[in-house]
């Protein structure tokens, strides 16, 4: 079976940019999280989706956004980005009470 | 709040040999879900194992074992018969056991792990 999958695999933008990942979750998965890794820390909790609702929605600014779609995908959106955005970007899908993670995307914001 | 404290950043271990990664957690809940990820240079986080809180028997995978003691709210990983594949970041993180609500994971800062040849 496929894993969780991110695209892109890396983004460079420009400060002020908005830029949109997107997720699939691994088949027969309904819930997706997405964090953010700065480089040499343990990844941050951005949302939590289940099922299209927000179940949880971690300590990040309104400029974060996301949404889940009937299929389970997801997609984070980062509005009016800042260099301190710079981070991998990692989604994970779920399964009893257990979460897979996806390989990332690597964003640059220059 | 719950926090994950790894007190070591970078740990070393001559191949085929133990090592023990430490982790504590501080939390008031009494049911929830320790986990420990790899992540590899390739920047992949892979699921190690998995211990659940009101299980008082120690997780084991291959490998990999932990030694979970709630009352001290510690978490560490062994691995045994360390090999060249096992160098990675180490993470080890807590979620609260939620059947509807957040499935937040909160991360310790990780521990480096080198593979001596």
């Amino acid at each position: 079976d496929a894993g969780v999958t991110q695209s892109p695999t890396h983004l460079i933008k420009t400060r002020g940019q908005q830029v949109t990942l997107r997720c699939s979750p691994i088949s027969g998965h309904k819930s997706v999280s997405w964090y953010q890794q700065v480089l040499g820390q343990g990844p941050q909790f951005i949302f939590q989706y289940y099922e299209k609702e927000e179940r949880g929605r971690g300590n990040f600014p309104d400029r974060f956004s996301a949404r889940q779609f009937p299929n389970y995908s997801s997609e984070l959106n980062v509005n009016a980005l800042l260099l301190g955005d710079s981070a991998l970007y990692l989604c994970a899908s779920s399964y009893i009470r257990t979460q897979y993670f996806g390989p990332g995307t690597r964003l640059l914001v220059l | 709040a719950q926090t994950v404290t790894q007190s070591q950043p970078e740990m070393s271990v001559q191949e085929a040999e133990t090592v023990t990664l430490s982790c504590t957690y501080d939390t008031s809940e009494s049911d929830y879900y320790l986990f420990w990820y790899k992540q590899p240079p390739s920047r992949q986080m892979i699921l190690v194992i998995r211990q659940e809180a009101y299980k008082q028997q120690n997780a084991t995978e291959n490998r990999f074992s932990v030694n979970f003691q709630k009352a001290a709210k510690s978490f560490s990983l062994k691995i045994s018969d360390s090999q060249l594949g096992d160098a990675a970041m180490y993470f080890c993180a807590y979620r609260l056991n939620s059947n509807f609500g957040n499935e937040k994971l909160t991360f310790g800062t990780g521990t480096r792990l080198t593979i001596i040849p």
